[in-house]
């Protein structure tokens, strides 16, 4: 089966400027998670999403970041307006449901200038 | 708050050599995965504990869940260079729906 599909892989921009992800997570899985990971930690969940509700956001800086899930099967999470402390991997992942085994995709490095 | 911390944060070896990492916490968790992380890739499950006492065998790699579910370790034997990568524990926590947390990570350099 086709893994969880992440865009871009990586991205570039200067602090206040604005940026999207986006993740096409495995067919059939209803459940959704954004993660924040800072070099060297392990991942931060910002967000979880049970087909398009949002499960869990408690994480998720709402002043800046904002997330959705469209029909329930691809997600975008954007960062408006970023801040250097930003610069991470956001790292997508679907599972069939809450409980089940995760699979991640392979991020996306946000460097911020 | 970081619930669950990891111990050593880096491990440098030799290859042959036998290692432990742990994770530890003071919540109690209904289950507790481990996953390997290779730079650029995201992180892969290798194993899951949910029983307190549990101990898994995969390969080379032991795992095992304490009795109180609040810690668990991993144990290589035998280390190779291709077990090089960041290790993670992460447990699930019941808050009205199941969350899961992740440990602070412990890199590993198994040099030949």
């Amino acid at each position: 089966e086709a893994g969880v599909a992440q865009s871009p892989r990586y991205k570039i921009i200067e602090k206040r400027q604005s940026v999207a992800f986006w993740c096409n997570p495995i067919s059939g899985h209803a459940t959704l998670y954004w993660y924040q990971q800072i070099l060297g930690q392990g991942p931060k969940l910002l967000i979880q999403f049970q087909n398009n509700g949002v499960v869990d956001d408690s994480q998720l800086p709402k002043d800046r970041f904002s997330a959705e899930r469209l029909k329930g099967v691809d997600s975008t999470l954007k960062i408006q307006p970023a801040k250097l402390e930003d610069s991470a991997v956001y790292l997508c992942a679907s599972s069939t449901y809450g409980t089940q085994p995760q699979h991640f995709g392979d991020g996306t490095r946000l460097s911020i200038l | 708050t970081q619930l669950l911390e990891q111990s050593p944060q880096f491990l440098s070896i030799q290859e042959g050599e036998n290692l432990t990492v742990y994770c530890n916490s003071s919540s109690v968790f209904s289950s507790l995965q481990w996953y390997r992380q290779e730079p650029g890739e995201g992180p892969v499950l290798l194993v899951t504990v949910v029983t307190g006492g549990e101990v898994k065998k995969l390969k080379r790699l032991t795992f095992q869940f304490g009795d109180a579910r609040k810690d668990s370790s991993l144990h290589i034997t035998a280390a190779q260079p291709g077990d090089t990568g960041l290790y993670l524990c992460a447990g699930h926590i019941k808050r009205g729906f199941q969350k899961l947390v992740f440990g602070t990570g412990t890199r590993l350099l198994v040099s030949p």
